[in-house]
């Protein structure tokens, strides 16, 4: 079965720093596609970066990146240059298909502080 | 184009009730899936649509139903409500193109929650 685990519950950095988040996940499949949501006090889940397993480069968005390694099944999320409003439940999230129907499968979150 | 709408954003429930949630996928979206956020349990999957079909649902109790029109709009009902349904319920909406669906991302609503007095 597919199981994401972020090993960090709670995290806190100083504004303007880099901070790592961790996501480690489980799967048999060869293809297939991780996620990272930021979830703000307002609830709204937003996505933050996907990755195509295919894909050896890792995504980059603007201050946020990805270091994806598929042999150790690792999909770390890099924050650089942290800003207040990067303060969040972060979700990595891995994607599904069962019966041709999508399913997301959520870690349990990392609560990010960034303080000023 | 507008984001995914889910109402009511607030509810509050006693047991025994029941309970209807809306939610409107973005324009041209045609998959819909359900997703109940507690502190406990973290995110799980409820239920996904497509063209008025369920393709699949989360491993939840038969209380727990939804369902999809023809416009996308999708609705999820709770019936018998429980103490244990106190949650944010996220709504979530995807292209469904035919790519690889994997790869499509999904949309989320500001969500419901709904508090079970």
């Amino acid at each position: 079965a597919q199981t994401v685990t972020q090993s960090q519950p709670e995290m806190s950095v100083q504004e303007a720093e880099t901070v790592t988040l961790s996501c480690t996940y489980d799967t048999s499949e060869n293809n297939y596609y991780l996620f990272w949501y930021k979830q703000p006090p307002s609830r709204q889940m937003i996505l933050v970066i996907r990755q195509e397993a295919y894909k050896q480069q890792n995504a980059t968005e603007n201050r946020f990146s990805v270091n994806f390694q598929k042999a150790a099944k690792s999909f770390s999320l890099k924050i650089s240059d942290s800003q207040l409003g990067d303060t969040a439940m972060y979700f990595c999230a891995f994607m599904r298909l069962i019966q041709g129907a999508q399913k997301l499968v959520f870690g349990q979150g990392t609560r990010l502080t960034i303080n000023p | 184009k507008a984001g995914v709408t889910q109402t009511p954003r607030y509810l509050i429930k006693t047991r025994g009730q029941q309970v209807t949630l809306s939610c409107s996928p973005i324009s041209g979206h045609r998959s819909v899936s359900w997703y109940q956020q507690t502190p406990g349990q973290g995110l799980q999957f409820l239920f996904e649509y497509f063209s008025e079909t369920q393709r699949n649902k989360g491993n939840f109790p038969g209380r727990f139903s939804g369902r999809q029109f023809s416009n996308s709009r999708s609705e999820m009902n709770v019936s018998t409500l429980e103490l244990g349904d106190s949650a944010l319920y996220l709504c979530a909406s995807s292209l469904d193109s035919a790519g690889d669906p994997r790869g499509e991302t999904q949309y989320f609503g500001p969500g419901t929650r709904l508090l079970v007095l």
